[in-house]
């Protein structure tokens, strides 16, 4: 099974500064139909995740330019540019590249 | 607007059978894949397997013996099913739309493991 490792694990963030969250997988995530199936979604307390990036860099409808994708093959990253409070709660990376399709263990932000 | 909504019982046996229904509106069953989810107490998220109404489901191998997912396209619904359950199978179960991008949830059903 592909591994996903994110990091930190917990990021504490002042409103209205940058937030950083990296995700690693196991294997290249590159699709033999030369997609990278890599996601990014976001938690709210109580809620169901809600997905903002798609293969790799792709936002969804709705989702705030704030919110950037980047990486390839085994390396990725969510960016926000500047915090805002609806932004708490916990962030999942998810591959579906690899069967079993596999999640990071959730990266938890919280303002300071 | 496409929605999901899960529902079963929120209490189950440990031996027993966890039985989930996912009902779609807004969309076709039979146009899009569809997939189960959980998430235990406290822990990442796991995918159980996904299901096309013209092919046959695909289950994580660490659930493979135990689960079975399926579709009633006349009500626009399906399900899962898992047996033998231990306190280990407790958790919030999501469906979602599609397999390897997930676009759209379920609220979530918790599902409790206990005598």
């Amino acid at each position: 099974d592909v591994v996903m490792t994110q990091s930190p694990l917990s990021l504490p963030v002042t409103l209205g500064q940058p937030a950083s969250i990296s995700c690693r997988s196991g294997q290249s995530l590159v699709y033999s139909d030369g997609n990278t199936y890599l996601n990014w979604f976001h938690q709210r307390p109580g809620q169901s995740p809600r997905r903002l990036i798609y293969k790799v860099s792709t936002r969804d409808s709705g989702v705030p330019d704030r919110f950037s994708g980047s990486g390839s093959g085994t390396d990725f990253t969510l960016k926000i540019s500047r915090v805002e409070a609806e932004d708490v709660g916990v962030y999942y990376c998810m591959q579906g590249t690899h069967w079993p399709f596999s999640f990071g263990q959730g990266t938890k932000l919280e303002i300071k | 607007q496409v929605q999901l909504q899960e529902s079963g019982p929120g209490l189950v046996k440990p031996s027993e059978t966890l039985s989930l229904t996912c009902t779609v509106s807004g969309a076709s069953i039979t146009s899009y894949y569809w997939t189960w989810i959980r998430q235990p107490p406290g822990r990442e998220l796991e995918y159980i397997g996904y299901i096309y109404y013209s092919g046959s489901p695909n289950y994580n191998p660490s659930l493979k013996s135990r689960v079975t997912i399926s579709m009633d396209t006349s009500r626009n619904q399906f399900s899962l099913k898992l047996t033998s359950v231990t306190a280990a199978d407790t958790g919030v179960y999501y469906c979602a739309r599609a397999a390897r991008g997930l676009d759209v949830w379920g609220k979530g059903t918790t599902v409790t493991v206990s005598s």
